[in-house]
């Protein structure tokens, strides 16, 4: 059972550049997170989706698209990578349903993004 | 003042011994509460969710003061794989979506 899976697992760009961060989960899981983790500080929401064809904002939305054609990929994208953007990303996903009760979060391994 | 605030730390307690964190959180309305462990350079996980009543799991406790909005994790017989940052982790919903991270108390455990 692979989870949460994150690609690539580190990136350098140059300003300027575009990118798209993959994640996928396997678990059937209803809910995606996008997360931005910089050093020392707690983690970021950037967007999230409630399903398929749905997705919304977090705290931090700014410079970043997502997309959610399908129950298991919410890719992140970087149309103009800049250095506030370097960080280590991290997607995440958990089931929320009826009598659902605390269902963790689970999180990728992680995306270390370096802006140049 | 952050939604969300931890001592950074970091704690450095011998093996064996026992820590206490304490975080508090801004919002009132917050309805869930969790522990979360992060190791260096790896992806949160999931320690305990946090019940009014308080709760134990194992070496564990934590325990949640709505009146003072805190919520605190009490770490006995501390181990060698002890050793990580918790965050403390707040969501405003009975669930687990919009959740709100601490930045996180480093707690090394010392042979």
């Amino acid at each position: 059972n692979a989870g949460v899976t994150q690609t690539p697992k580190f990136r350098i760009l140059k300003i300027g550049q575009s990118m798209t961060l993959q994640c996928t989960q396997d678990m059937n899981h209803n809910y995606m997170y996008w997360y931005r983790q910089d050093p020392g500080m707690g983690l970021k929401l950037i967007y999230y989706s409630v399903g398929a064809g749905i997705t919304d904002k977090g705290e931090v939305p700014n410079g970043y698209n997502v997309s959610r054609s399908t129950t298991e990929d919410f890719p992140l994208r970087l149309e103009l990578a800049a250095p506030s953007q370097t960080s280590v990303y991290f997607c995440a996903s958990s089931y929320h349903g009826q009598g659902a009760g605390d269902q963790p979060q689970h999180f990728g391994d992680g995306t270390r993004l370096s802006i140049l | 003042r952050k939604e969300v605030e931890q001592d950074p730390g970091p704690f450095n307690v011998p093996e064996g011994a026992t820590v206490a964190f304490n975080c508090t959180y801004s919002n009132s309305a917050s309805q869930s509460f969790f522990w979360y462990r992060q190791d260096c350079r790896k992806e949160p996980k999931l320690l305990m969710s946090v019940y009014s009543s308080g709760n134990e799991d194992g070496r564990f406790t934590a325990q949640l003061n709505r009146a003072s909005q805190y919520i605190s994790l009490l770490i006995r017989d501390s181990k060698l794989s002890d050793s990580a940052t918790y965050l403390c982790v707040v969501s405003p919903n009975f669930g687990n979506e919009k959740l709100t991270f601490g930045t996180g108390t480093r707690l090394t455990i010392i042979p």
